[in-house]
């Protein structure tokens, strides 16, 4: 069974702090994406990586892809209440299939 | 542009009751998904469906049944709600293998 681990699973920082979110797989992922999901709301698509070692930045927000497409991390600078949030890590395996981390919940005090 | 629509968005069964979660997408995509999300478990694959026709377990199936009524809408029923039903439920779309769109979910509780 594959697995992807993500840490930490709940985070509370004020406003302005940094932090970084992990997630970690014994296995290889062709791809991982990250999505954000609001309460009451589904997940919604934030970036996908695809190479080992790629780094993609979404505003205030870092996406990266680890070397062996195994793990990746997310991290946010001089975090804001609008960043409150679930954050889930999705990789896609070899045979296509999308597994994915328990998430990590995320609240920013203002 | 609506995306992914689910009905109801809130649902109280009695254990034992039936019910049929609705999805419908307007993406002309190829794949759609069920999922249920419960605390600290992250999202777990019911049933989805590669195409129209066609449809296959996930992880979970056990207790559910879908139907991929057309290309736009695929549908879970639940024959005898128990309480390990009671979670929220997610219908996503894609073109495989981009990522997935999703609904807003169905709140489902079964007493």
């Amino acid at each position: 069974t594959q697995l992807l681990e993500q840490s930490p699973q709940f985070l509370s920082i004020q406003e302005g702090e940094n932090l970084t979110v992990y997630c970690n797989s014994s296995s290889v992922f062709s791809s991982l994406q990250w999505y954000r999901q609001e309460p009451g709301e589904g997940p919604v698509l934030l970036v996908t990586v695809v190479t080992g070692g790629e780094v993609k930045k979404l505003k205030r927000l870092t996406f990266q892809f680890g070397d062996a497409r195994k793990d990746s991390s997310l991290h946010i600078t001089a975090a804001q209440p609008g960043d409150t949030g679930l954050y889930l890590c999705a990789g896609r395996d070899s045979n296509y299939q999308l597994i994915w981390g328990a998430g990590t919940k995320l609240i920013i005090k203002p | 542009n609506a995306g992914v629509t689910q009905t109801p968005k809130f649902q109280v069964l009695k254990t034992g009751q039936s019910m049929t979660l609705q999805c419908a997408q307007d993406m002309n995509h190829n794949s759609m998904y069920w999922y249920r999300q419960d605390p600290g478990m992250g999202l777990r694959l019911i049933y989805y469906s590669a195409s129209e026709g066609t449809t296959d377990k996930g992880e979970v199936p056990n207790g559910y049944n879908v139907s991929r009524l057309n290309k736009r809408e695929f549908s879970l029923r639940l024959e005898s709600a128990a309480p390990s039903q009671t979670s929220v439920y997610f219908c996503a779309s894609s073109w495989d293998p981009s990522p997935l769109h999703f609904g807003n979910g169905t709140r489902l509780t079964v007493t």
